[in-house]
């Protein structure tokens, strides 16, 4: 099972901020926090992932609360090509793919 | 750098037939894992290779094998399909042994019909 849990759906006007929330409360002191997005009949694309520090790169920011129960994914300026799943998985240092466990993700929709 | 690789892209079968699908990683990278995708039951783990060993192996049933070359292609092979193999077949490379936690690369995935 999952060890995430994400809304099912949101959506966000185009040029804003999606905020994407994601609920880790069971996340151990080894596992990281990562995003992947799937566009539609594409494969999952790697967004960014963190420990316990808010990560930045040139898609997105990942907030992680100091208890590390939560995080946040933050498209700063969402476009059309941002509509997609996107997925929050944890992982633990050292784990094989096999432990990568997709959940449902929240589908995301971009509105013009 | 070219991305993760996958070959065909569609394929259509009959029941009772097999099926070889062929995944090229990142150059340079030596882990493959393969998944499985329905809109049933999700992204599913079916098994990871590193230096032509599998190193995991998913719960299916033994219908699904994987094999991995000396370059680290990696191929996997559906024995006896059924129409519940019907799926989006995808392939992941990572830099190395998943043990320094790198991301996974996806390819576009195979698209599998089964009638």
């Amino acid at each position: 099972d999952a060890k995430t849990t994400q809304p099912t759906s949101m959506d966000c006007a185009e040029g804003r901020a999606a905020n994407l929330p994601c609920n880790h409360s069971t996340i151990s002191g080894n596992e990281y926090v990562y995003w992947y997005r799937q566009i539609h009949s594409q494969g999952p694309q790697y967004i960014i992932h963190g420990l316990k520090n808010n990560e930045t790169n040139e898609m997105a920011s990942l907030i992680i609360t100091e208890d590390r129960k939560s995080s946040t994914l933050i498209l700063p300026h969402a476009t059309l090509r941002d509509t997609a799943v996107y997925y929050c998985i944890v992982r633990a240092t050292g784990s094989s793919a096999s432990k990568i466990i997709f959940g449902s993700g929240t589908r995301l929709s971009i509105r013009p | 750098k070219a991305g993760v690789t996958q070959t065909p892209r569609y394929l259509i079968k009959t029941r009772g037939q097999q099926v070889t699908l062929s995944c090229s990683p990142i150059s340079g990278h030596r882990s493959v894992s393969w998944y499985q995708q329905t809109p049933g039951q999700g992204l599913q783990f079916l098994f990871e290779y590193f230096s032509e060993t599998q190193r995991n192996k998913g719960n299916f049933p033994g219908r699904f094998s994987g094999r991995q070359f000396s370059n680290s292609r990696s191929e996997m092979n559906v024995s006896t399909l059924e129409l519940g193999d019907s799926a989006l077949y995808l392939c992941a490379s990572s830099g190395v042994v998943s043990d320094l936690n790198n991301e996974q690369f996806f390819g576009p995935g195979t698209r599998l019909t089964v009638l």
